[in-house]
């Protein structure tokens, strides 16, 4: 069975502190996608990264860096310098590597005050 | 921005009732996709469209139901609609069929009311 878990139910931080939010899935498929998305207040869905299972390079794009990290099935997401344009619900996701459904975690919602 | 458009944003009908949520993909992608996002169960799949035919299928009720047309657009029709039916329905749109690198870009979503 796939899950994903993202047991930080809500952060709160204020501006400019570094903050990780949690990612762990569960799968026995060898061959797996992960995803990162982010829900603003506004609600839509805006996709930030995608990793694949045999790629465990981590990642930086600007303030944003993925750890990911096959040994204990995390998929962690670090904002540096966080803004509060930051403040949004992020989900975790997992798909098998030919099939379409998404497993999404609950969210994590952050709230960077200034 | 990404792209995929659904209209309307927001709808507020009552129980019983039918509506029409209505999606339109990215430019050049085949694949459409539904899910309903509500507080109790999270973000949940329901129904995946390819090229016009049903590709998978999820957590979709029987009162549900879904297509897509050879313009590539795709309604999601629910019916005799309950007030647990109130949530934030998405549609989201891939290039091919799902799997591999395919990645799901999605709309801003369709906020459906049952009073």
């Amino acid at each position: 069975a796939q899950k994903v878990t993202q047991a930080q139910t809500e952060i709160s931080v204020v501006e400019k502190e570094d903050v990780t939010l949690d990612c762990v899935y569960e799968t026995r498929d060898t061959t797996y996608y992960l995803f990162w998305y982010k829900q603003p207040p506004s609600g839509e869905l805006v996709f930030l990264i995608r990793r694949n299972s045999f790629d465990e390079q981590n990642e930086i794009s600007g303030r944003y860096s993925w750890n990911f990290q096959k040994s204990t099935s995390s998929f962690n997401f670090t904002i540096t310098a966080s803004q509060v344009v930051d403040s949004a619900v992020y989900f975790c996701a997992l798909r098998k590597g030919n099939f379409n459904k998404f497993y999404f975690g609950s969210g994590t919602k952050l709230n960077v005050k200034p | 921005d990404s792209g995929v458009t659904q209209t309307p944003k927001h709808l507020i009908t009552a129980t019983g009732q039918r509506v029409t949520l209505r999606c339109s993909p990215r430019s050049g992608d085949l694949s459409v996709y539904w899910y309903q996002q509500s507080l109790d169960q999270g973000l949940q799949f329901l129904i995946q469209y390819y090229n016009g035919e049903e590709r998978a299928k999820g957590n979709i009720l029987e009162r549900f139901s879904a297509q897509q047309f050879p313009d590539l657009h795709s309604e999601l029709n629910l019916s005799s609609l309950e007030l647990g039916d109130s949530a934030l329905y998405f549609c989201a749109s891939s290039p091919l069929a799902g799997g591999g690198t395919d990645t799901q870009y999605f709309g801003p979503g369709t906020r459906l009311t049952v009073l």
